[in-house]
């Protein structure tokens, strides 16, 4: 059983480029979180999404961020203009149950280093 | 200021000797988790505490949870030097339906062999 995937695993972007980050849940899991990772910090929640809903998306920043999970193929963050410090590491969390203790269960991937030139 | 803020921010010690990490949150929790984080990889999960539990195992892991206190510990014995790597605590809130993850800053621990 696959873990939770990433691609790509690095990126790099120009100022005012676009990023698109992919996160593939394990096999059967439908609950994303995604969490960004700043230099010498700890994980900040950015959202968490069900299946064609976004449920929390009280971490996102309000312009130029946008995240979706469509009914079918990965879960997509989407960062439009980015800037130096959108610099950072992203990752990605699912998770199986929203019922019973499993809910809070989540499995991390490895993460997408975004490098803002 | 944050949630989960853990103490020391680093820790140096030698293999063989045990490894202490400490970590505060500032709301009522359904849950504490401690993850770990090898220098520029992924997150494993370590251990899970319920917040109506004050102390759990799991191998060379010992944690435990102060609700009172709204503090934690994460206790590693006979560190060895795979241990090197930063450690983070992450709370639950409580009333939360799901699994959002509020982290501390995490502590850096280097094992010398």
């Amino acid at each position: 059983n696959a873990g939770v995937m990433q691609n790509p695993r690095h990126l790099v972007r120009r100022r005012g480029q676009e990023a698109r980050l992919r996160c593939s849940p394990m096999k059967g899991h439908s609950h994303v979180y995604w969490y960004r990772q700043l230099p010498e910090e700890g994980l900040k929640f950015m959202v968490y999404l069900q299946k064609e809903n976004i449920i929390d998306e009280s971490g996102m920043p309000k312009e130029r961020f946008s995240a979706e999970f469509p009914k079918e193929g990965p879960s997509i963050l989407r960062i439009q203009q980015v800037v130096r410090g959108d610099s950072a590491a992203y990752f990605c969390a699912s998770s199986l149950r929203t019922q019973g203790p499993s809910r809070y269960e989540q499995y991390f991937g490895p993460g997408t280093r975004l490098t803002v030139t | 200021s944050q949630q989960g803020e853990e103490d020391p921010q680093a820790l140096s010690i030698q293999e063989g000797e045990n490894a202490t990490m400490n970590c505060s949150y500032k709301t009522s929790i359904n849950n504490l988790q401690w993850y770990r984080q090898n220098s520029g990889r992924g997150l494993v999960h370590l251990i899970l505490i319920r917040s109506n539990e004050r102390e759990k195992h799991s191998g060379r892991l010992r944690v435990t949870l102060d609700t009172s206190k709204k503090s934690s510990s994460l206790l590693i014995t006979a560190s060895r030097a795979a241990d090197t790597a930063s450690y983070f605590c992450a709370s639950n809130a409580g009333g939360t339906s799901y699994g959002k993850l509020t982290f501390g800053q995490g502590t850096i621990l280097t094992v010398h062999p």
